[in-house]
């Protein structure tokens, strides 16, 4: 069916890297662009990385950037967060989602159900 | 940035209700304005995009409205599936932006 599915989540030290994957299968994985968005325990949504139907373009807020890389492989239908520098803010809930595209202005149609990143000493 | 800001940060309500939620930019988004509804422990899930059009399978008790910098999400007669937490978020331009939530509780 049509699904992503995080994983790599896990307690990584500060400072260390950690990546994330997510696999897409039940669509044309090369035909959306596609997002990552975390969630701190207790706390709201924050969007964290984009990236274009060929991986040619990346977005990212200041929060991240610098420190994290969003990839993908339309070969695999796996999109790829690089998360290096990690802090302790930078523990949440990291969710892909599927872009619904520019037509339909571009919400986020498509979830995950998430993977964990606990940044701890 | 842009910084979305959602009124009221949590209500209670009963089952039958109508009640309103409303979302505002710090600047025009045209109707670049999404909602979601997340329930506790799960992802969250797409309700209505484009300010105003109701994505699949969603029940038609939900609209949205606005454009510019002011919107609003309306649930008709609330059903007890309904309670959960809406975000709405902006889809004009990066970095894309969430508002805080708004916590919807059973009275």
């Amino acid at each position: 069916q049509v699904q992503l599915v995080e994983s790599g989540g896990g307690v990584v030290q500060p400072g260390r890297s950690l990546r994330l994957s997510c696999v897409a299968s039940g669509f044309t994985f090369s035909s959306h662009s596609m997002h990552w968005v975390r969630q701190a325990p207790g706390k709201g949504l924050e969007w964290v990385a984009l990236i274009s139907l060929d991986g040619g373009n990346k977005y990212y807020p200041d929060s991240v950037k610098g420190r994290f890389t969003i990839s993908r492989d339309n070969s695999k239908n796996t999109l790829y967060l690089q998360m290096n520098s990690l802090r302790a803010e930078d523990t949440a809930i990291y969710y892909c989602a599927r872009d619904l595209g520019f037509t339909y202005g571009r919400p986020f149609d498509l979830w995950g159900q998430g993977t964990m990143v606990t940044v701890s000493s | 940035d842009i910084q979305m800001t959602q009124s009221p940060s949590s209500l209670s309500a009963s089952v039958g209700d109508r009640l309103t939620i409303t979302c505002r930019a710090t600047q025009s988004i045209s109707t670049y304005l999404n909602w979601y509804q997340q329930k506790p422990g799960k992802a969250p899930k797409l309700l209505i995009y484009a300010a105003s059009t109701l994505q699949g399978g969603v029940p038609s008790r939900f609209s949205g409205s606005g454009s510019g910098t002011d919107f609003t999400l309306t649930i008709t007669s609330l059903q007890p599936e309904d309670f959960a937490t809406y975000y709405c978020q902006q889809s004009y331009s990066t970095p894309y932006t969430f508002g805080q939530g708004t916590k919807l509780e059973i009275k």
